[in-house]
């Protein structure tokens, strides 16, 4: 079984501060992603990666950035949290693009 | 407009009934089409492909009409443990590689 974890199921942090979510998967894929899950709005993509030290932009990027230095390690950065990035936000590991397997999430608070 | 719509529900149905319910997208290019499942407060996991005209695996049978652009799903014989939200989930054309396209969900629950 693919197993992806993620560090955090819950975290609070309070705006300005710099934040890391780390996700670790276990199958050996090439395609890492970040996902943000809001209510009413379905998973958006926020970055992915292809290889180590590769990283692709999503469709809502500002105000993260990722780090891939080992292909089983995939972490999300908000350099500055802000209350509108209080959400939950999942990983994903993949060997094509299609078939995701994802994290159980890390709900983040931004206070 | 969103690319990918679905009705948010929900979706009451009886233990043992049928129940369906639709997606639409809006790029007629897209590749390939899945559904992937979530429980309440749960990762999503990957429920079925959808390919060419549709795909069924056991209580369950997604359909893909590219004319009107929309997938369905199908489940028959509803169990308590169908009750979720059914993602629909669309991967664009080729240049958009890796930027899967998620709907918001559609709930289902199931009661006894």
């Amino acid at each position: 079984d693919v197993k992806v974890t993620q560090s955090s199921r819950y975290l609070v942090k309070r705006t300005g501060e710099k934040v890391f979510l780390e996700c670790v998967q276990d199958m050996d894929h090439e395609n890492m992603f970040w996902y943000r899950q809001d209510p009413g709005l379905g998973l958006r993509l926020i970055y992915f990666s292809y290889d180590v030290k590769m990283k692709e932009k999503g469709d809502i990027p500002e105000g993260y950035s990722v780090s891939r230095e080992k292909k089983e390690r995939f972490s999300l950065i908000l350099e500055s949290a802000s209350t509108n990035q209080t959400s939950m936000y999942l990983c994903a590991s993949s060997q094509d693009s299609e078939k995701l397997f994802f994290g159980s999430g890390t709900q983040l608070s931004v206070l | 407009r969103k690319e990918v719509e679905q009705d948010p529900g929900p979706f009451n149905v009886p233990e043992g009934a049928t129940v369906a319910f639709n997606c639409t997208y809006s790029n007629s290019a897209s590749q390939s089409f899945f559904w992937y499942r979530q429980d309440c407060r749960k990762e999503p996991k990957l429920l079925m492909s959808v390919y060419s005209s549709g795909n069924e695996d056991g209580r369950f049978t997604a359909q893909l009409n590219r004319a009107s652009q929309y997938i369905s799903l199908l489940i028959r014989d509803s169990k308590l443990s169908d009750s979720a939200t059914y993602l629909c989930v669309v991967n664009p054309p080729t240049d958009s590689w890796g930027k899967l396209q998620f709907g918001a969900g559609t709930q289902v629950v199931v009661t006894p």
